[in-house]
């Protein structure tokens, strides 16, 4: 049962332009959401996170919108550079209960120079 | 920012033989350490749990007795996959939360050690 999707393996998009990057859940019980950028051979390290109680959290080129009616959120990142190709993690968790982070299947993102 | 290191990075091994995996938090003190699996094309999934001096709590449908974990200091847990079988080749990954205020964003994660049995 996979509770936190991500719909789209992969993405490629042009350099300069805005990068979309989508995650649907379905456990109503999250409330704290995160973005994890992986390189190849590196472990994912935190990008950005949004709490339940936003829709939007933003952090330089990079924001996270959160649809709670929807069980969707997004990550933008704007302007898109080359260093920003990778593969990106949605994880969401609840703050009640043993707060286990619960990933998406990642979205490889190629930014074309 | 905080590092975790993962020995060895990728390991061989023969069906029915044994596999020690380490996880080291190289600049902070990790209370509780996260030991995840991948297989490809799926999303990390969540092994099991360890706070350091005490026994790990493991996830539904993950066997205790096969997968071994050891959390015996603030820097070091160890995973131990006993009686490898290939359906046991996977990515595994482990990731550490730093004590000091922890939150989900203080949990880093290691590079993974890629696992294949024969």
């Amino acid at each position: 049962d996979q509770q936190v999707k991500q719909n789209s393996p992969s993405l490629s998009v042009q350099e300069g332009r805005i990068s979309i990057l989508n995650c649907d859940y379905t456990n109503s019980m999250f409330d704290y959401f995160l973005w994890y950028k992986k390189y190849p051979a590196e472990g994912p390290t935190f990008l950005i996170s949004i709490s339940s109680i936003k829709d939007k959290n933003e952090d330089g080129r990079f924001t996270v919108f959160l649809n709670k009616s929807a069980k969707h959120l997004s990550l933008h990142i704007v302007p898109s550079q080359p260093g920003d190709s990778a593969v990106y993690f949605c994880a969401a968790y609840a703050n009640f209960g043993n707060e286990k982070l619960t990933f998406g299947t990642g979205t490889r993102l190629t930014i074309i120079p | 920012g905080a590092v975790v290191s993962q020995h060895p990075s990728r390991v061989i091994c023969k069906s029915g033989t044994s596999v020690k995996i380490e996880c080291r938090s190289l600049d902070f003190q990790a209370t509780t350490m996260f030991w995840y699996r991948q297989f490809p094309k799926q999303s990390l999934m969540l092994m099991a749990t360890s706070n350091e001096g005490s026994k790990a709590t493991y996830e539904q449908g993950v066997e205790k007795d096969k997968f071994l974990i050891n959390h015996a200091s603030l820097t070091l847990s160890t995973l131990t996959v006993t009686s490898a079988h290939p359906e046991d080749s996977s990515f595994y990954i482990c990731s550490a939360r730093d004590g000091q205020g922890a939150t989900q964003e203080t949990q880093y994660f290691g590079p993974g050690t890629r696992l294949l049995v024969l």
